[in-house]
């Protein structure tokens, strides 16, 4: 059975820096691509980040460019998202996607629970 | 970016009765080489994560109720719900993964009437 789930989430100041951890299993977690969506409270999905199969390409959403680092330890079959110079504009519940390929261009066939990340003094 | 679409923003039907979503694309999700559309359909209940329903614009995810429908190509594109039962009440997204970033709809609420 495919599960992920998402740790790292909490409350950061703005400014601040958070990691998330995606932690795979029931599959070969290195032949997928992989992906990061937000949710905002009470508003629509915003897809965030991805990073192929093998740890190859990562593609970013303009909003994150330049501030998250996505990544994937394939040993360990766990995806992470660093978060740094977080704005109040980040809070979301974060959650992690697994693709169904190699290739980031595809669906996302299952899904984490989330993770909350609250950006508040 | 290629900036996705979505109407109604909300829709309410009788226990039974067909259920029509829109979503509609900025730029062709076509692949030429391939022929395939760059588009999928999530459900997503309260507090719960989202579920694929649909890719590839048409294909039904395993385990999906055949009542649930894709259709349409290039750029328009209509999610069918045939008969609607209870548990269909969510907001249902439509995602284009064509180019990144790999922007969804903002949504349509689906509730009984």
């Amino acid at each position: 059975e495919v599960q992920l789930l998402e740790s790292g989430g909490g409350l950061v100041q703005p400014g601040g820096s958070l990691r998330l951890s995606c932690a795979a299993s029931g599959f070969t977690f290195s032949n997928y691509a992989v992906s990061w969506v937000r949710q905002a409270p009470g508003m629509g999905l915003e897809w965030v980040s991805a990073i192929c199969g093998s740890g190859g390409s990562t593609y970013y959403a303009d909003s994150v460019k330049g501030r998250f680092t996505i990544s994937r330890d394939n040993s360990k079959n766990t995806l992470y998202l660093q978060m740094n110079s977080l704005r109040a504009e980040d809070t979301a519940i974060y959650y992690c996607a697994k693709v169904v390929g190699a290739s980031c261009y595809g669906s996302a066939d299952y899904w984490g629970q989330g993770t909350l990340v609250t950006v508040s003094s | 970016d290629i900036v996705m679409t979505q109407s109604p923003d909300s829709l309410a039907v009788s226990l039974g009765e067909r259920a029509t979503i829109n979503c509609k694309s900025s730029r062709s999700v076509l692949y030429s080489s391939n022929n395939r559309n760059y588009l999928a359909w999530y459900q997503q209940k309260p507090r719960q994560p989202p579920k694929l329903l649909i890719y590839w614009a048409s294909t039904r995810e395993s385990g999906v109720p055949d009542r649930f429908s894709g259709s349409g190509s290039g750029t328009d594109f209509t999610l069918t719900i045939s008969s609607l039962q209870a548990e269909d009440v969510a907001v249902y997204y439509c995602q284009q993964y064509y180019s990144t970033p790999f922007t969804f709809g903002p949504g349509t609420k689906v509730d009984i009437k």
